[in-house]
Order: C-alpha cells, then structure tokens, then sequence
C-alpha cells in the first residue's frame, strides 16, 4: 500500500533551519512528483512547492523563494524539505503529498510533520 | 497565482441534511478543481478530482459539479463523520487552495 512516512515533530529557534523528511513506499517513486504544503495554525493550507523525482527539478510557491529548497535521494524513495531563516509564522504541520501528473490532485499525503519556531 | 474564493467559510446543519460549498476560480480551470476533507490532527483526504469524479473509497453521499470559474461540492445524508474543514484547489496553473469552508453536524 502507497505510504508517505514524515520525520518527527521539531522546535527550532528564530533564524534557525529545519529539515523535514519524507520516506516514500508501495509505489514507483521516480513516477510522482512530491509536493510539500503546510498548515499554519487557525490557518488554511498553503502550497510551497514541488520536486520531479528524475530530473530534480524544483518550483516553489513566490512567497517561500530563496528560503525552502526541496530536494531528492531517489535511492532512498526519500524527499527532503528545507526551510530557513525560520520566523515564528512558520509555525505549522508540514505535508508530503504526490502528485502524478502536472494537472492531477494530491491523492496521498503524509502524516504531517509539526514544527514550532520559538525562542 | 490563480485565486480560489470559497464559500461560505463555516456552516453548521444536522445529520441527514444536505449542504452545499461553493468554490470560484479567479480565472478558468477548465475543470481542473479538486475538493479535499480535512480533519483535526490528520492528513488531507481527496474526495473529488477534475472537478466531479470521485475518488476511490470516498462514500457516494460526496458530488462535484462545475467547470470555468465556478464550482460546488455537494454533501447529501449528512453524517456525524462528515465534520471537517473541506478545501478546493485548482491545478490548472501551479496549485492554489480555497481558504477552507469548516462544517460542523449539530
């Protein structure tokens, strides 16, 4: 069964950089793309970007350029997210999710990975 | 980025009843809008995609109609299970999300 598995929950101080895992199984992994989007509190979802699988292309929503970078080990089934200079709004649940092609839904995501900025 | 209105933001009705969220597109999508449920503490779980097909596994009570600008997502025969936060988003032009409709089963 498809299964998107996320790394632990984590508290980091201002200006701090977080690295959030997700390990992907049941599946061809080279055959999705990955997408991470978060979830502030009270807040609604927000999408943050996207990596293709075989080529390590990225995209990434305007609001988060120059302090997320999404990347891949493809012999791990393994896609990282990267935030930095973190500040207190980026408290949230960060999500996995695939995506099978450029116009498709996300049809699984991951559990949700909670990370706090606080000093 | 393509812009996506949801209303309205929160509604309350009872077990059995039937509601409709409303979902407009900032510019046509042709029928690339996707409905999700969300819940407290879980992953987001897709209920239709392109606009009106199902997913699998997701109860029939759960329709989508719509195309261009405007779409609905239709929950009939209400259940006690069907308190969420729903979400459209469109995957025309990059990924948008509507700002949430919160439906609560007095």
């Amino acid at each position: 069964q498809v299964q998107l598995v996320q790394s632990g929950a984590e508290v980091k101080k201002p200006g701090a950089s977080v690295r959030v895992s997700c390990k992907a199984s049941g599946y061809s992994f080279t055959s999705y793309y990955m997408h991470w989007v978060r979830q502030a509190p009270g807040q609604g979802l927000q999408w943050m970007g996207e990596i293709n699988p075989i080529s390590g292309g990225t995209s990434y929503a305007q609001s988060l350029q120059g302090r997320v970078a999404i990347t891949r080990d493809t012999s791990a089934s393994t896609v990282y997210m990267e935030l930095t200079n973190l500040i207190s709004e980026d408290t949230a649940v960060y999500f996995c999710a695939r995506v099978h092609l450029g116009t498709s839904p996300f049809d699984y995501w991951g559990q949700g990975t909670l990370i706090t900025v606080s000093s | 980025d393509t812009r996506m209105t949801q209303s309205p933001s929160g509604l309350s009705a009872s077990v059995g009843d039937s509601v409709t969220i409303t979902c407009r597109a900032g510019h046509t999508i042709n029928k690339y809008l996707n409905w999700y449920q969300h819940k407290p503490g879980e992953a987001p779980r897709l209920l239709i995609y392109a606009a009106s097909n199902l997913q699998s596994g997701v109860p029939s009570r759960f329709s989508g109609s719509g195309s261009g600008t405007n779409f609905t997502l239709t929950i009939s025969s209400l259940q006690p299970e069907d308190s969420a936060t729903y979400y459209c988003q469109q995957s025309f032009s990059g990924y948008t999300f509507g700002q949430g409709t919160k439906l609560e089963i007095k």
